[in-house]
């Protein structure tokens, strides 16, 4: 099985820069994955990573350690509209285990 | 792009009836679909994945005789709420995935069902 951990809450300042960390335990690993979701909606693809090291793309990047179990999602120049939960998801067995979620609230 | 949609977007029921979900990718062939659940503040439960022209594989907990779902095309899988139950209202999402090699998936709009 999985096991996915991230913190519940965060906050930050509009233009600032916020890291979600995400340590997982798996029994087979194909990729991990960050997921943004406004409240009613459905998950949005932002990042995957497959091999250690850092994806960059635009405002978001996303890091991962195969050997730590551990990912973070890097949000920088935040804007309000960033506001959102963020996912992490390991793919283990080619299916998607899911973290509770990480409550971003950018405040002006 | 790879666009998976949903229908419908809500739906409200009475206690005991069926209700039928569809999950639908436009623009590419999904041999696999899964179906999530997800209860207000939490994350997304893997209920089941649907493989094109072959039986559900439902996850530990999820009745395969109260979730029924049927793949019938590369393009279409369904899933019905057979005798609902209040407990049972919750957001229900799929997903498809494209390709193995990144194993994405990409999710529809999610269904919000209330049992009343």
């Amino acid at each position: 099985g999985q096991n996915i951990d991230q913190p519940t809450e965060m906050t930050a300042t509009e233009g600032a820069i916020v890291q979600i960390n995400c340590t997982y335990q798996t029994s087979g690993f194909n990729g991990l994955f960050w997921y943004q979701q406004h409240a009613g909606e459905a998950p949005t693809f932002l990042s995957y990573n497959v091999l250690d090291g850092l994806e960059e793309k635009g405002r978001f990047s996303s890091f991962l350690s195969r050997s730590k179990g551990y990912s973070y999602l890097l949000l920088k120049e935040l804007q309000m509209k960033d506001s959102a939960s963020y996912l992490c998801a390991v793919s283990g067995d080619y299916k998607l285990s899911f973290g509770a979620g990480t409550t971003v609230t950018v405040r002006a | 792009g790879a666009v998976v949609s949903q229908h419908p977007s809500r739906v409200i029921c009475k206690s005991g009836t069926s209700v039928k979900i569809e999950c639908r990718s436009l623009d590419f062939q999904a041999t696999t679909m899964f179906w999530y659940r997800q209860f207000p503040k939490q994350s997304l439960m893997l209920m089941a994945t649907s493989n094109e022209g072959s039986k559900a594989t439902y996850e530990q907990g999820v009745e395969k005789d109260k979730f029924l779902i049927n793949h019938a095309s590369l393009t279409l899988s369904t899933l019905t709420v057979t005798s609902a139950h209040p407990e049972d209202s919750s957001f229900y999402i799929c997903s498809a995935r494209r390709g193995e090699v990144r194993n994405e998936q990409y999710f529809g709009p999610g269904t919000r069902l209330t049992v009343t």
